[in-house]
């Protein structure tokens, strides 16, 4: 089990450059979520998916679209990178059913750390 | 609006001294709370999930409790490696009526235990 896998783990963009972080999860899980992480700063939710197909935008969407074509993967892509998108990225994914996740709770790829220049 | 706030911001620890560690919430609409463990240049890691107030839950030295406002976690008798970042997370129901949850995230304790 690889769990959730992130790539690539870090990249450097010139401004106004698009670039795509791929997440894969391989547990069937039904939701999964694209969150970034500022120093010092809690996670913050740029989108998510509660299934293939369905995907809706977080706190922070400007800037960012995603894409749920299969249960497995959820690419985020970044369109005319800018200086405050610099940040890491984490995926996670889970299986809720009721509003419940499994004793696993939430899983978190390792994370793409991005700086944009 | 939906809030989750963490104290300290950062603890420090001789090895088996121990502590406990807050996190304060205002939510409509809990379903569920999460701790998790983070260290430097990695994803954070599932700790717990406590889903009703007076729920407690244990694993080696760490142990998450629950109130309708707050959660704590007691960390007994800290060794070196639990040194880390601790991340609280509540679980929100992102759209009324809707099956869209969503994890919001304090902003964590760092936690340095000395040897």
């Amino acid at each position: 089990n690889a769990g959730v896998t992130q790539t690539p783990k870090f990249r450097i963009l010139k401004i106004g450059q698009s670039m795509t972080l791929q997440c894969t999860q391989d547990m069937n899980h039904n939701y999964m979520y694209w969150y970034r992480q500022d120093p010092g700063m809690g996670l913050k939710l740029i989108y998510y998916s509660v299934g293939a197909g369905i995907t809706d935008k977080g706190e922070v969407p400007n800037g960012y679209n995603v894409s749920r074509s299969t249960t497995e993967d959820f690419p985020l892509r970044l369109e005319l990178a800018a200086p405050s998108q610099t940040s890491v990225y984490f995926c996670a994914s889970t299986k809720l059913t009721g509003g419940r996740s499994a004793n696993y709770g939430y899983t978190f790829g390792s994370g793409t750390r991005l700086t944009v220049v | 609006e939906d809030q989750v706030t963490q104290s300290p911001e950062a603890l420090r620890l001789q090895e088996g001294e121990s502590s406990s560690l807050n996190c304060s919430y205002t939510v409509s609409g809990l379903r569920g709370l999460f701790w998790y463990r983070q260290d430097p240049g990695k994803g954070p890691e599932f700790l717990f999930t406590l889903y009703s107030a007076g729920e407690e839950k244990e694993k080696e030295r760490l142990k998450a409790t629950l109130t309708k406002k707050e959660s704590f976690l007691h960390i007994t008798a800290p060794k070196p490696e639990d040194s880390a970042t601790y991340l609280c997370a509540v679980q929100a129901s992102y759209k009324p009526m809707d099956s869209s949850y969503k994890l919001i995230f304090g902003s964590g304790t760092r936690l340095l235990v000395r040897p």
